[in-house]
């Protein structure tokens, strides 16, 4: 079983709806969680990070956690033709030192 | 890309030989780390660095050695590229502690023929 879950997709939603992505951990001791957004060709860029329990907004971007299931989630309002890329969920370590990343989900955003 | 660069940005090379791709940053954090991006694989952390002269092994470290001397620099050497090895190499910064987030690098694309 891998350690930092994603739906692959891809996740076709139309422009102007809400798009909601899943990603599931393993580890319990895990204590940080981010979203990362990377556009095809492209590096990694940090979106979003959350810590605690409940729900952290940030513009259009959503992210949820709930450390007692082991699962974040993120929300994107309006879905823009502009956010259409793989979201990759990232899990650090008890020590706080590495990421462990899920296989990303794409999400297309139809005009 | 939150000052750090990466070189080169693209390599092709034979089987066989020697690679070295350097990793070098701005910021003055004390974490930097390698990772490899595969299709069906994701990101997969190969070595990092908790500081000058200290390293350790990621979860896909054989055939693949580092080094940093100095802060601002991270270098990755293949000693012996083999065609496996062949994928997108990004660079990541992190200040370190328990809420720690990295930046990552621009990347740098390796084939080995």
């Amino acid at each position: 079983q891998k350690e930092v879950e994603q739906n692959s997709g891809p996740l076709s939603v139309p422009e102007g709806a809400i798009a909601s992505l899943n990603c599931t951990y393993s580890d319990r001791g895990s204590q940080s969680f981010f979203w990362y957004r990377q556009y095809s060709g492209k590096s990694p860029e940090l979106i979003m990070s959350i810590y605690s329990n409940g729900d952290k907004e940030d513009g259009r971007f959503t992210a949820q956690l709930n450390k007692a299931s082991q699962y974040v989630s993120l929300l994107i309002r309006d879905s823009q033709p502009s956010d259409s890329a793989t979201y990759l969920c990232a899990v650090n370590n008890a020590a706080g030192n590495k990421l462990t990343f899920g296989g990303g989900t794409r999400v297309l955003v139809k005009p | 890309d939150a000052g750090i660069t990466q070189s080169p940005r693209h390599k092709v090379t034979e089987t066989g030989t020697p690679v070295t791709l350097r990793c070098h940053q701005t910021e003055n954090h004390r974490y930097m780390y390698w990772y490899r991006q595969d299709p069906g694989h994701g990101l997969r952390l190969i070595h990092y660095s908790y500081g000058v002269k200290d390293t350790d092994k990621g979860e896909v470290s054989d055939g693949y050695s580092v080094s940093r001397s100095k802060t601002e620099d991270f270098l990755l050497t293949l000693e012996s590229a083999t065609s496996s090895q062949t994928s997108v190499y990004f660079c990541a910064i992190g200040a370190g502690g328990g809420t720690d987030t990295q930046y990552f690098g621009p990347g740098t694309r390796l084939t080995v023929l």
